[in-house]
């Protein structure tokens, strides 16, 4: 079956700009959480969506937004991108019993 | 504040060793604890454990959960150079801002 897939992969913005990430989890699962992992501070937790309702947030600025849609398709959006945001994006989905799928995740370069 | 500390950060080892990962954790209102294997990019699903003492085991990997000492351990038995990735420990709290709070993982290298 197919896994969980983001897009794009890779991305390079600049400093003020906006950015719009896309996950599609797998098929079934309802639950869709996004991560951010960078060398530093390893996997960081921003935010958890079920059934178009976000249930869970990060300690994260409020720059940092997402949705998610009623095919559980999911969307993160960071606005003003700052050079502290670049970062490996994972995206992750859950049918809620047992352990999340990751994606591949969305590796964003702010420049 | 809730933390999730693994240890060692880093390990080295020969193929057949038997290598031993540590996570403690001080969290919230804890539900369960999960391990993953990141070797790339997306982390695999490895073991959830909720109830103390109750080993879980994958082939030569195995995990047990102490709720009382609040840790968990992660063994790995006749190490294979596949082994070699990063190891994240992860907690999930039910209160608080957090949903799953990570380690900072293990690196593991096996050596052929």
């Amino acid at each position: 079956k197919a896994g969980v897939t983001q897009t794009p992969r890779y991305l390079i913005k600049t400093r003020g700009q906006q950015v719009t990430l896309s996950c599609s989890p797998i098929s079934g699962h309802r639950s869709v959480s996004w991560y951010q992992q960078t060398p530093g501070q390893g996997l960081q937790f921003l935010f958890e969506y079920f059934s178009e309702t976000q249930r869970n947030k990060g300690n994260f600025p409020g720059r940092f937004s997402g949705r998610q849609f009623s095919n559980s398709r999911s969307e993160m959006n960071v606005s003003t991108l700052e050079l502290g945001d670049s970062a490996l994006y994972l995206c992750a989905s859950s049918r809620g019993t047992e352990g999340y799928t990751f994606g591949s995740g969305t590796r964003l370069t702010v420049v | 504040e809730d933390k999730v500390v693994q240890s060692p950060l880093s390990l080295v080892v020969h193929e057949g060793d038997t290598v031993t990962l540590n996570c403690s954790y001080e969290v919230t209102n804890f539900r369960s604890l999960l391990w993953y294997k990141q070797e790339k990019k997306a982390p695999t699903f490895l073991f959830m454990l909720t109830s103390s003492g109750i080993e879980k085991k994958s082939g030569r990997l195995s995990s047990i959960l102490d709720k009382k000492e609040l840790f968990s351990i992660l063994n790995i038995t006749a190490t294979q150079t596949g082994d070699s990735a990063v190891y994240l420990c992860a907690v999930e709290a039910t209160s608080g801002t957090y949903k799953y709070i990570f380690g900072t993982g293990t690196r593991l290298k096996v050596l052929a």
